[in-house]
């Protein structure tokens, strides 16, 4: 089974452009995070949906970023406007449902750089 | 406010030796911790998970130990090989529940030949 699918892998914009990040989850699962990880801070988590609806946004850093669930196979997460601060790795995880203990799986990771 | 705290400099061992990562934690009594594996450039990858009323877990090389008084896991890796070389983040569920991990910056791993 093909795991959680990120997309882009790699992302250059400038500031003020528009960032898209796209994540298809583990197909059955019915939990879907994002995370950011940079350096400093180390893996946050932004949003995470149950069952397709945001359940928890408290960690989504501005009102430039936002996220949707339309179904149960897609995701997005968009940055309008991006600034440098944004830039960091990316990821999209998934898990079974959201019963504490359920391994969470990661995608790749959608690395993006503001300039 | 919750904390979690991994040995933040880098871990370096040699190949057969047992590597043995720490992660503390603050202001929670969680009901499990887990340890996840993180490759450079990779996602973080599932290892282990450890319930409140474990002591101890196994998994072929890799044992984990969960002090509920202290706050404290160990993670250990026996007859530890380069390819055990990675980054380690140990997370945990603050929120009580909906699977909402909180995870620690993660301890550097080098095992040397």
């Amino acid at each position: 089974d093909a795991g959680v699918i990120q997309s882009p892998r790699h992302e250059v914009t400038e500031m003020g452009q528009e960032v898209t990040l796209r994540c298809k989850p583990i197909s059955g699962h019915n939990s879907l995070f994002w995370y950011r990880q940079t350096m400093m801070r180390g893996l946050e988590l932004l949003i995470y949906f149950n069952n397709n609806v945001p359940i928890d946004d408290s960690g989504m850093p501005e009102d430039r970023f936002s996220a949707k669930m339309p179904n149960a196979s897609f995701s997005t997460l968009k940055i309008q406007p991006s600034e440098p601060r944004d830039s960091a790795v990316y990821f999209c995880a998934s898990s079974r449902d959201s019963n504490s203990g359920n391994t969470i799986y990661f995608g790749e990771g959608s690395w993006l750089t503001v300039v | 406010s919750q904390k979690i705290e991994q040995n933040s400099e880098a871990l370096n061992i040699q190949e057969g030796k047992t590597a043995t990562l720490t992660c503390n934690y603050t202001n929670y009594s969680p009901a499990y911790l887990q340890w996840y594996r993180q490759d450079p450039g990779r996602g973080p990858v599932f290892l282990l998970l450890i319930r409140e009323n474990e002591k101890e877990k196994r998994k072929e090389r890799l044992k984990v130990t969960f002090d509920t008084t202290l706050k404290q896991s160990l993670f250990h890796i026996t007859a530890s090989q380069p390819a055990d070389s990675a980054t380690y983040l140990c997370a945990l569920d603050y929120s009580g529940g909906g699977n909402k991990l909180t995870f620690g910056t993660g301890t550097q791993l080098k095992v040397e030949l």
